[in-house]
């Protein structure tokens, strides 16, 4: 079974941009949920999404957003971006709403 | 407010030493309690869960209720253990994970 992929792994972009990542569930999972990881704040979560729906949203200001489609596949975006957007952004699978979270390879991302 | 709070950013143990990961949570519900760790270049992967109570690759982890800890243990440390853990919280309900920040341990042959 293929694990959970993240595209693209590494992005360049320009203060002022947006951006759209992407992440791909494991086959039969309908919950996905994002994370950030920074050296300084390390892995903070940033929002879930079941069955297209956002079930929980952690403490990011409104220019990080989401969606889940009906495949189950999940965008994240990010508008405006700034300096402090750089990091490891992780995407996690899990079967169900409670189920183990399997973890992507994560997309880098550089703002400058 | 949850808090995971693991208070050694890095640990260094000497082959076949035990080593113990310290972490500390703060919840005020029945919080689900994780370790989860990543090797060099490979992504993030479950290593316990509290509730499954079970040992994998010889680490085991017991929760404190009283202590609010949640401490890994392992007898006889390996080389091949040497990588970053988190310790992770789950609350009542939710399924988002709360992480600490890590514990970089190193296993030194």
């Amino acid at each position: 079974k293929a694990g959970v992929t993240q595209t693209p792994r590494y992005l360049i972009k320009t203060r002022g941009q947006q951006v759209t990542l992407s992440c791909s569930p494991i086959s039969g999972h309908r919950s996905v949920s994002w994370y950030q990881q920074t050296p300084g704040q390390g892995l903070q979560f940033l929002f879930e999404y079941f069955s297209e729906t956002q079930r929980n949203k952690g403490n990011f200001p409104g220019r990080f957003s989401g969606r889940q489609f009906s495949n189950s596949r999940s965008e994240m975006n990010v508008s405006t971006l700034e300096l402090g957007d750089s990091a490891l952004y992780l995407c996690a699978s899990s079967l169900a709403s409670q189920g183990e979270q399997y973890f992507g390879p994560g997309t880098r991302l550089t703002v400058t | 407010a949850q808090r995971v709070t693991q208070p050694e950013k890095l640990l260094s143990v000497f082959k076949g030493a035990p080593v113990e990961l310290k972490c500390n949570y703060s919840y005020s519900g029945s919080p689900e309690l994780f370790w989860y760790v990543q090797y060099s270049r490979q992504r993030l992967q479950l290593l316990l869960r509290h509730i499954s109570r079970e040992s994998i690759k010889g680490f085991t982890a017991d929760l404190n209720k009283g202590e609010t800890s949640f401490h890994l243990k392992k007898p006889f440390a390996q080389e091949e253990d040497s990588a970053m853990y988190y310790c992770a919280l789950k609350g009542t309900g939710a399924n988002n994970l709360f992480f600490g920040t890590g514990t970089r341990l190193t296993v030194i042959p």
